[in-house]
């Protein structure tokens, strides 16, 4: 089993649609977790940093922990165009990060 | 400037060739990473070293070696590519403040091996 699965689409929405991104893990020892967006040819760029359970708020981006049931979201709310990556989620002990495949997300005009 | 910078950025080399990958980063971080990026598989992590007199074994080493010249380079050697090693390489670095624990990463180096 991975330390982190991660559904890898693709995903397709219109513009101003809402967005639902998750991850499961498995490693009740990640303390720190990320969502990170890539675009094509381009490097992961950090888009979200949460520690600990608990949801975080960014503008159109809310990042949702769920320790107990191991689970993580991105929520994008009123998405666009420009939104359309792949967006990596990542977890990490402290010491070691583990990504998740990413889901590739295509917002349509 | 970017904080992480990798060169080349793109690179074309036959098999058995020896090749080398650079990172730099100005973000003042005590800990690199080299990564891989395949389709389907996301990031595979190769070599990380915490410090300068610190490197570690991903979980895909084998055929790769690193070098930490200084806290702020780290770079990767190809000894013999082969086919197998095409793909997207990243670096990334990271603070050792567990307050701070994100990475960040360079764009990337597109590698072919023919």
């Amino acid at each position: 089993q991975k330390e982190v699965e991660q559904d890898p689409g693709p995903l397709s929405v219109p513009e101003g649609a809402i967005v639902s991104l998750n991850c499961t893990y498995s490693n009740s020892a990640f303390q720190y977790f990320m969502w990170y967006r890539q675009y094509s040819r381009k490097g992961p760029e950090l888009l979200m940093y949460t520690y600990s359970s608990g949801n975080k708020e960014d503008g159109r981006f809310t990042a949702q922990v769920d320790k107990s049931s191991k689970y993580i979201s991105l929520f994008i709310r009123d998405s666009q165009p420009s939104d359309s990556a792949t967006y990596l989620c990542a977890m990490s002990t402290g010491n070691q990060f583990y990504f998740g495949t990413g889901t590739s997300l295509t917002v349509i005009p | 400037d970017a904080d992480v910078t990798q060169t080349p950025r793109n690179r074309i080399t036959k098999t058995g060739k020896r090749i080398m990958l650079e990172c730099s980063q100005t973000k003042g971080h005590d800990r690199m990473y080299w990564y891989r990026q395949d389709p389907g598989l996301g990031l595979q992590l190769i070599y990380y070293s915490f410090d300068v007199k610190d490197i570690n074994k991903g979980e895909i080493s084998d055929g790769y070696s690193v070098s930490r010249q200084a806290q702020a380079k780290f770079s990767l050697s190809l000894e013999s590519a082969i086919p197998n090693q095409t793909a997207l390489y990243f670096c990334a670095t990271s603070d050792s403040n567990p307050s701070k624990e994100t990475q960040y990463f360079g764009p990337g180096t597109r590698l072919l091996v023919l």
